[in-house]
């Protein structure tokens, strides 16, 4: 099938804590696995990505891995603050006969507490 | 500021209204694509044009047209809509189509169908 699987729906955590949101795709030709951030009453903007010829990457505080045997990825804040509060969503390149398409999980909205 | 611009930010429409939303974007892409979000459901996608031609269309009912006369600029057509339809309906552009570049999306607009 097409399904992202996206856990947990919701994580809320102490200031400073970290966090860590995993997915999980069934297509084992997906290549590209792209994180999005959306704030409340805006666009999700896109934080991080990787692709499927590495297994780690990061920035700042911010990073993803990759397991392709297992076809799972997570996102992993660390230090959070307050402003990373927001709905996250990790998506998967799906290939179709003609072409890949990008499919989203449901998000996981996240809550740092102060 | 975003590169990809929506209008109107919020519509409200009867069911047996015509109306139209608007997507430019600014960046250049080759690729812009229509997003459906409503709450607590993974971000669905509607359409997608890669150079001015359709490449996807997700079973979308025919209520729904898309429209894009040039790589910048895309609307999508509305009329005879139901409750169910009111959502977040987001735009999005990629460098390039086939879902393994990253989107970037624009404020969306907020429809409520009465």
């Amino acid at each position: 099938g097409e399904n992202v699987e996206q856990h947990p729906s919701t994580l809320s955590v102490q200031e400073g804590d970290s966090a860590v949101i995993k997915c999980t795709y069934s297509d084992s030709a997906s290549n590209y696995f792209p994180w999005y951030k959306q704030e409340l009453g805006k666009r999700p903007q896109l934080i991080i990505d990787i692709r499927s010829n590495v297994g780690e990457k990061k920035d700042q505080r911010i990073a993803v891995t990759l397991n392709k045997t297992a076809k799972h990825f997570s996102l992993h804040i660390t230090e959070t603050q307050p402003e990373d509060s927001a709905v996250y969503f990790c998506a998967a390149s799906i290939s179709q006969e003609y072409g890949n398409k990008l499919v989203f999980g449901a998000g996981t909205i996240l809550r740092v507490k102060s | 500021e975003t590169g990809v611009t929506q209008t109107p930010r919020h519509l409200v429409m009867g069911m047996t209204n015509k109306k139209s939303l608007k997507c430019e974007q600014h960046l250049g892409h080759n690729a812009m694509y229509w997003y459906k979000q409503s709450a607590k459901k993974p971000l669905e996608l509607m359409f997608v044009y890669n150079f001015k031609e359709q490449t996807e269309n997700n079973s979308v009912p025919s209520r729904f047209s898309p429209e894009c006369p040039n790589s910048s600029h895309l609307f999508l057509h509305l009329h005879t809509l139901q409750p169910e339809d009111s959502a977040l309906y987001l735009c999005a552009s990629s460098s390039q189509g086939g879902g393994n570049s990253p989107l970037h999306f624009g404020n969306g607009t907020r429809l409520t169908v009465t």
